[in-house]
């Protein structure tokens, strides 16, 4: 099955700089890598996404690239506000039919110091 | 628009206890899931449901049961209850497909 790795588990940064979380899955199969934003007491929410046939995708402050051949894909945060302090997870899947294979990373706690 | 609600938000039991999670999600969508999380392990899906009277078994289903009673509702129940099933419990939903789109505020289960 799949089996996605996320780092750092942690990351500390200023307000106004970038943060970046970097994931690395194992089956070249995989072709959605969803993010979750997940702030405290509260369940994830997907704030972006990108498919296998897609090599960067931007929305506002965030972007998501992927590299396909060497199976990683990151999350980039540009100019980093303290409402962006939350848990961080990435994810891989095969859609449309990898249900129950759908595998989250561990979660990146990212912390916007003012 | 309520989204994807959860009840109840906590819950503490005894060991052997029994309990139902209620999930309902109000955007009609066709799935919805069951997970739960852990410290450094991020989400393990426990059940999941396709399609309105289908559910499978998802990487956790141990020690747990589902019923998709109609499109809005999936519940969650623990027949004797475990220490080892102490968590924060997720409902999510989606309009199709294997990844979820929309989650709940999660129960925080106890068991002593």
């Amino acid at each position: 099955g799949e089996n996605v790795e996320q780092h750092p588990s942690t990351l500390s940064v200023q307000e106004g700089d970038s943060a970046v979380i970097k994931c690395t899955y194992s089956d070249s199969a995989s072709n959605y890598f969803p993010w979750y934003k997940q702030e405290l007491g509260k369940g994830p929410q997907l704030i972006i996404d990108i498919r296998s046939n897609v090599g960067e995708k931007k929305d506002q402050r965030i972007a998501v690239t992927l590299n396909k051949t060497a199976k990683h894909f990151s999350l980039h945060i540009t100019e980093t506000q303290p409402e962006d302090s939350a848990v961080y997870f990435c994810a891989a899947s095969i859609t449309p039919d990898s249900w129950g294979k759908f595998q989250f990373g561990a979660g990146t706690q990212v912390v916007v110091t003012p | 628009n309520a989204g994807v609600t959860q009840t109840p938000k906590f819950q503490v039991l005894k060991t052997g206890q029994s309990m139902t999670l209620q999930c309902a999600q109000d955007m009609n969508h066709n799935s919805m899931y069951w997970y739960r999380q852990d410290p450094g392990m991020g989400l393990r899906l426990i059940y999941y449901s396709a399609s309105e009277g289908t559910t499978d078994k998802g990487e956790v289903p141990n020690g747990y049961n589902v019923s998709r009673l109609n499109k809005r509702e999936f519940s969650l129940r623990l027949e004797s209850a475990a220490p080892s099933q102490t968590s924060v419990y997720f409902c999510a939903s989606s309009d199709g497909g294997p990844q979820p789109q929309h989650f709940g505020d999660g129960t925080r289960l106890s068991i002593l």
